[in-house]
């Protein structure tokens, strides 16, 4: 059974600093993975997916690497900023259906 | 591409009593899915639709529970005598059909449940 497990859960970081989220999964065998951001009360919005056969990605400040092999992605965030306070959640697909995890919340200070 | 769309965006009601929520996904997507995610937690999955064939469902999704996707346009999830623990965000997503599913799902903003 696939679990998802990101860390740290919670990170609180000042203006500027560039900072980094983990995230590991115990089954290799996936389709993509995708990195989330939540805002309180709010849905879902993607930043970024990268396919099984993909290495990393990037658009804008973020840039989110993959190794499959040994069950682990990052989250690159550079020059964090106040709006960047959300909560990050990965996801990894092994058919149509996403395995989540718990999330890290993410606190930038002006 | 107006997005995801769900509706209601709360939903207060007494326990015991039925809940209907609708999600109208982006137009051309032809796969619809419905989340569940309570308070810290991930989102989980209950149940996903191809066109209007609903092809899996979550041993998350009692007996109370029951989606639809007529005509493989908008959906709805009705949940039948509410309890307490049904309280959550109730997500729905959509997505192209690929080779692999590896099509992102793109998500609505979400119906927060509260029981009494």
């Amino acid at each position: 059974k696939q679990e998802v497990t990101q860390i740290p859960a919670a990170l609180s970081v000042p203006e500027g600093e560039n900072l980094v989220l983990n995230c590991s999964f115990t089954d290799s065998a996936i389709y993509n993975l995708q990195w989330f951001r939540q805002d309180p009360g709010k849905g879902l919005t993607s930043l970024l997916l990268i396919q099984s056969s993909q290495r990393e990605q990037t658009s804008g400040r973020l840039n989110a690497s993959l190794d499959k092999s040994s069950g682990r992605s990052t989250l690159y965030i550079a020059a964090s900023q106040p709006g960047d306070s959300a909560t990050y959640l990965c996801a990894v697909s092994q058919t149509y259906k996403y395995i989540f995890g718990t999330g890290t919340r993410l606190k930038v200070l002006a | 591409d107006t997005g995801v769309s769900q509706d209601p965006r709360h939903k207060i009601t007494k326990r015991g009593q039925n809940v209907t929520f609708r999600c109208d996904p982006i137009s051309e997507h032809n796969r619809l899915y419905w989340y569940r995610q309570t308070l810290g937690q991930g989102p989980e999955f209950l149940t996903y639709f191809q066109n209007e064939a609903q092809l899996e469902k979550s041993r998350l999704l009692s007996d109370r529970f029951s989606a639809e996707r007529p005509k493989g346009s908008f959906s709805t999830l009705e949940i039948q005598r509410t309890e307490q623990g049904d309280s959550a965000m109730y997500l729905c997503a959509s997505s192209l059909a690929g080779t692999g599913s590896n099509q992102p799902q793109h998500f609505g903003d979400g119906t927060r449940l509260s029981i009494l």
